[in-house]
């Protein structure tokens, strides 16, 4: 079972649109959570941290639930600017080099259309 | 602009031949950069972890004497792919860590370069 895992999409949306992202991750222990962007042949550029209250930043609400180990991001009013691809992230000790590392999974594709 | 800067962005090499990808960190001292590497539709896979003026650990599968990490000081990380093969074309890609202040979460404090694409012919 891969570490984080997501759907890889594409998910093809119009303008307005509404759109949700779900992600799952195996390990209990993980620490920290992320909803990364990643443009074509870019970095990986983060969007936001997701908290298990839930949080919210303009347009994009993120969800935590650590008993399900289910991590969600919805987008609200996409615009073509919001074509990218969106990479699930937590933050795991590695018990190899002693570290916190950060694990991504393979990343969910969104394209917005006119 | 960007805070990590990675260079070269692209590069073409021989079969056989090594490369080196330069990671610096622009106006912060990183006391630990991370080495990614992305294959086409894959994730990011952590290759390696570096603390200035240690040696660098490298993941489990990540063959240190092939992917060779100096972390001679707090600006400045390289990764050398020794005898390049095609199937280590890939996206390189850095990233630094500012040293982490009390009650910050670690993924807020890691900045990505802008990555390196390597294609070995």
């Amino acid at each position: 079972r891969k570490e984080v895992e997501q759907d890889p999409g594409p998910f093809n949306v119009p303008e307005g649109a509404t759109v949700a992202f779900n992600c799952t991750y195996s390990n209990s222990a993980s620490q920290s959570f992320f909803w990364y962007r990643q443009d074509c042949r870019k970095e990986p550029k983060l969007l936001m941290s997701v908290y298990s209250s839930g949080n919210e930043d303009g347009r994009f609400t993120a969800q935590l639930n650590r008993a399900s180990q289910y991590i969600s991001l919805l987008i609200r009013d996409s615009k073509l600017s919001d074509s990218a691809t969106y990479l699930c992230v937590v933050s795991d000790y590695s018990m190899n080099t002693g570290f916190q590392k950060l694990v991504f999974g393979t990343g969910t594709r969104l394209l917005v259309s006119p | 602009g960007a805070v990590v800067s990675q260079h070269p962005s692209r590069v073409i090499c021989k079969s056989g031949t090594s490369v080196k990808i330069e990671c610096r960190s622009l106006d912060f001292q990183a006391t630990t950069m991370f080495w990614y590497r992305q294959f086409p539709k894959k994730s990011l896979m952590l290759m390696a972890t570096s603390n200035e003026g240690s040696k660098a650990t490298y993941e489990q599968g990540v063959e240190k004497d092939k992917f060779l990490i100096n972390h001679a000081s707090l600006t400045l990380s390289t990764l050398t792919v020794t005898s390049a093969h095609p199937e280590d074309s890939s996206f390189y890609i850095c990233s630094a860590r500012v040293q982490d202040k009390p009650g910050w979460r670690t993924g807020n404090t890691i900045y990505f370069g802008e990555g390196s694409w390597l294609t070995v012919v």
